[in-house]
């Protein structure tokens, strides 16, 4: 496969454990955020979204926490499973900006041991 | 299959030369962009497009330009091309005013020797 970035931060996670991948982003006037899944030798794939109004949002086994104060987002996948193993990222926009372009973070490499 | 087609997959080049990425939106998207996912800076913004107009530009260079044609298809054109733009480039498309329809393509990656 391809190799997205030599240098990301690595998350190992025994298989069915849950994960936690953080995020601190840059802009206070953001008001969108997205978590993206990239797997190898693919594009950037939707796992969820958050707006700044609020806190929390709960998808199938994932949450997304965000702290507007610290500027900071996390991602929580629940019993972790192989198929899980990939780079997340998570990207942010402000609206204000007047485009849907999106300001991606570093990404984390989440490897699953079986 | 995210409904985004990119072409070529893959593109080797030299120093120096001009290549074409072509990107084509799913069906009834009227916006495409342009990233650049690179090993050291990571998934940058260059160039949005919207039903053929430039909508918003992000840290695009002066030797690459883009265009969407009436069919709403896109291409990025890269020019003059140096070492390190050797990169992935990703085209995503969305039908404007939801995000839950930006869908990113599978990318080509550029080699340039």
């Amino acid at each position: 496969g391809e190799s997205v970035g030599l240098h990301l931060p690595t998350l190992s996670v025994q298989e069915g454990d849950n994960s936690i991948i953080n995020c601190a982003y840059s802009n206070s006037a953001s008001d969108y955020f997205i978590w993206y899944k990239q797997e190898s030798g693919k594009g950037p794939q939707f796992i969820i979204d958050i707006r700044s109004n609020m806190d929390k949002r709960q998808g199938q086994r994932v949450t997304v926490l965000l702290n507007k104060t610290v500027k900071h987002l996390s991602l929580q996948i629940a019993a972790t499973q192989p198929g899980d193993s990939a780079v997340y990222f998570c990207a942010e926009n402000h609206s204000g900006a007047g485009s849907y372009q999106l300001t991606f973070g570093k990404g984390t490499k989440l490897s699953v041991i079986p | 299959d995210s409904g985004v087609t990119q072409t070529p997959k893959h593109l080797i080049t030299a120093t120096g030369q001009r290549v074409t990425l072509r990107c084509s939106p799913r069906s009834g998207d009227l916006s495409v962009y342009w990233y650049q996912q690179s090993l050291d800076q990571g998934l940058q913004f260059l160039i949005q497009y919207y039903n053929g107009e430039e909508r918003a530009k992000g840290n695009i260079l002066e030797r690459f330009s883009a265009q969407q044609f009436p069919d709403l298809h896109s291409e990025l054109n890269l020019s003059s091309l140096e070492l390190g733009d050797s990169a992935l480039y990703f085209c995503a498309s969305s039908p404007e005013g939801n995000f839950y329809g930006y869908t990113f393509g599978s990318g080509t990656r550029l080699t340039v020797v």
